[in-house]
């Protein structure tokens, strides 16, 4: 079974600038969460979708925007790109929200750098 | 009160020895407690998981020692090998969402 795949893996963007980020779920999986990565705030939650419908959303600006299309892939947005934005995005899919054990599979994910 | 506190943020061990990463929480609504491995140039994995209703688990050489009391909850890698050298992260996981600690990189000697 394929793993989860981002694309693209790597990314250079100027400020101001908008970045769009795509995720590719596990077969099956219908749930999909995005995280953000930095040495400085570690790893953290972006939002999670189900069945196309944002069900839960972190800390972040609403500079950051996600979406899930009917076949369980997911996108995110991130518009009037700044500096501190420069960060590996993560996406991780699971079969389906809530499931115990709390079993996300992550991908690869996407090196994003703003200069 | 959401925030998961890891520590040491590094760690040397030499090959054969007994790596041990501690993590601390404040709330006690957490329901969940998963640790992540993760290898330069790759998305995390789930290791191991406990629930705080068990004070120990045990999958291979990987254990998660978990204090109720404390809040405070530990992985041990026993015999510890070159390939054991990623980055790992406790977790605590309320309502489906999660908590990340900020990592510890693990270097094993070989």
């Amino acid at each position: 079974k394929a793993g989860v795949t981002q694309t693209p893996r790597y990314l250079i963007k100027t400020r101001g600038q908008q970045v769009t980020l795509s995720c590719s779920p596990i077969s099956g999986h219908r749930s999909v969460s995005w995280y953000q990565q930095t040495p400085g705030q570690g790893l953290q939650f972006l939002f999670e979708y189900f069945s196309e419908t944002q069900r839960n959303k972190g800390n972040f600006p609403g500079r950051f925007s996600g979406r899930q299309f009917s076949n369980s892939r997911s996108e995110m947005n991130v518009s009037t790109l700044e500096l501190g934005d420069s960060a590996l995005y993560l996406c991780a899919s699971s079969f389906q929200p809530g499931q115990v054990p709390y079993e996300q599979y992550f991908g690869p994910g996407t090196r994003l750098t703003v200069t | 009160q959401q925030q998961v506190k890891q520590s040491p943020q590094s760690l040397i061990v030499q090959k054969g020895g007994i790596s041990i990463i501690n993590c601390a929480y404040e709330n006690t609504a957490f329901d969940y407690f998963p640790w992540y491995q993760q290898f330069p140039g790759k998305g995390p994995a789930l290791l191991i998981a406990i629930r705080p209703d068990v004070s120990e688990k045990k999958e291979g050489r990987f254990t998660i020692s978990f204090n109720k009391s404390a809040k405070q909850f530990s992985l041990h890698i026993m015999d510890s090998q070159p390939g054991d050298s990623a980055t790992y992260f406790c977790a605590a996981i309320l309502n489906d969402k999660i908590i990340f600690g900020k990592g510890t990189r693990l270097h094993i000697l070989p």
